[in-house]
């Protein structure tokens, strides 16, 4: 089975702070994918990656950027963290095209006081 | 732009159906299932990839309309363990992109 590995279930965080969100998934998967999850909005792409050091920009990218410097590895930074991006955020996974599902994290609640 | 779910929320009992609502203002390449239990991962239940297709297992099922904008999830005969969210999810043709639609809570009560 896939495992996908985000690094901390809870996070509490300050306004302002730089803030780091790991998923590491063990299945060689190409795609690698950020989403945050939010009451009646469902889940935002945030940003992806079909490749080591290649990254796209999802629909709500703004005050995130990512790293994708090995292929099993993909980080979220949140580069000034504000209330504003307390939420659930999910790491997926896929292998090859479009056709393939999503493989999920457990997520990590963050919050921003 | 983000597939619009319909109902947002369903609250039904333990026998019922139900009927979730995928749609979108352009062709979909595939469309994917997925549901999510409280305190959960999405965990993917199934995917089309032509219009017109239906498929399921069990209890669930899904179809695909002809444009290939419209697809809809069937829960028959709904059980507990049905109760979560359930979103769609698709590809942008081309591209790696991977979007979800809006989500459906459902419960399912005794």
């Amino acid at each position: 089975d896939v495992k996908v590995t985000q690094s901390s279930r809870y996070l509490v965080k300050r306004t302002g702070e730089k803030v780091f969100l790991e998923c590491v998934q063990d299945m060689d998967h190409e795609n690698m994918f950020w989403y945050r999850q939010d009451p009646g909005l469902g889940l935002r792409l945030i940003y992806f990656s079909y490749d080591v050091k290649m990254k796209e920009k999802g629909d709500i990218p703004e005050g995130y950027s990512v790293s994708r410097e090995k292929k099993e590895r993909f980080s979220l930074i949140l580069e000034s963290a504000s209330t504003n991006q307390t939420s659930m955020y999910l790491c997926a996974s896929s292998d090859g095209g479009g056709n393939q599902p999503q493989h999920f994290g457990d997520g990590t609640r963050l919050s921003i006081l | 732009q983000q597939p619009v779910q319909s109902p947002q929320a369903v609250i039904l009992r333990e026998g019922e159906d139900a009927v979730i609502n995928c749609s979108s203002s352009k062709a979909l390449y595939s469309v994917h299932w997925y549901r999510q239990k409280h305190g959960e991962a999405p965990i993917f239940l199934m995917i089309l990839l032509k219009g017109g297709e239906q498929k399921g297992h069990d209890k669930i099922s899904a179809s695909f309309n002809e444009k290939k904008q419209q697809s809809s999830l069937y829960l028959t005969a709904s059980q507990l363990s049905y109760s979560g969210t359930y979103f769609c999810g698709t590809a942008d043709s081309g591209t790696y992109k991977y979007i979800f639609g809006t989500g459906t809570r459902l419960k399912v009560l005794a």
